[in-house]
């Protein structure tokens, strides 16, 4: 099974703040043969369901707000929020779509300072 | 407005089976593959199962495979996941998602999840 390693797993934060929040795969999520990354991410707030955020890493989906930035490649990832916001706080997770059984990260919570 | 509702949870003891049931709306289902993932209580995601968008295909995670069986039933919208033989460590809420991707890939919608708990 490809494991999924979050950090930091919480992260104190203050509105404005530029946030960055890291995700490694045990085995790179690089298919050579169309070059993408098979992973996402999702935003789960308090109370809810999640909710995607970015896939192939780092094509936001539809309505995302262009301050969630995803990056990296092979095994190392990042989402990025430039400029957090009240209603940011929440778990984020990754997760590998590179082969079964699927599998998330830990998840790294953001919390007000 | 793509939707997702579950239903079938509640209290059962160990060892017995429940049945959950997804109703969709707002897409054509026969059209996508869907899938259940589950979050025990205060813990992260873990995908229990996945069926292609016409049924020939199910993927499981081993711990419930030859317990769980995931089915869709295509003119009806609804997905299902038999479970039997339940154990203590698949309490859980159990969400139902759509899946995007021919292969499937990953999870774009996201039902209100239905709890399951496990326990004598």
């Amino acid at each position: 099974d490809i494991v999924m390693t979050q950090t930091p797993s919480s992260q104190a934060v203050s509105a404005g703040e530029k946030v960055t929040m890291s995700c490694k795969s045990s085995q790179s999520l690089l298919y050579n043969e169309n070059k993408k990354n098979y992973l996402a991410w999702y935003q789960q707030k308090p109370g809810q369901s999640p909710k995607l955020l970015i896939y192939w890493a780092s094509t936001r989906e539809s309505g995302v707000p262009d301050r969630f930035i995803g990056s990296g490649s092979g095994t190392d990832f990042t989402l990025t929020i430039s400029s957090v916001q009240a209603e940011d706080l929440a778990v984020y997770y990754c997760q590998q779509y590179y082969n079964f059984p699927r599998t998330f990260g830990g998840g790294t919570k953001l919390e007000l300072k | 407005e793509v939707q997702l509702v579950e239903s079938g949870g509640g209290l059962v003891q160990p060892g017995r089976s429940m049945k959950l049931s997804c109703a969709a709306s707002g897409f054509t289902f026969s059209n996508y593959g869907m899938a259940w993932v589950r979050q025990a209580p205060t813990k992260g995601l873990e995908w229990v199962a996945t069926i292609s968008y016409d049924g020939s295909s199910t993927y499981y995670r081993d711990s419930v495979k030859g317990r769980f069986t995931i089915s869709r039933d295509n003119a009806k919208s609804t997905l299902y996941l038999q479970m039997n033989s339940l154990r203590s460590e698949d309490t859980a809420t159990y969400y139902c998602t759509r899946v995007r991707g021919a292969r499937p890939h990953y999870f774009d919608y996201w039902g209100q999840g239905v709890m399951v708990t496990v326990s004598s």
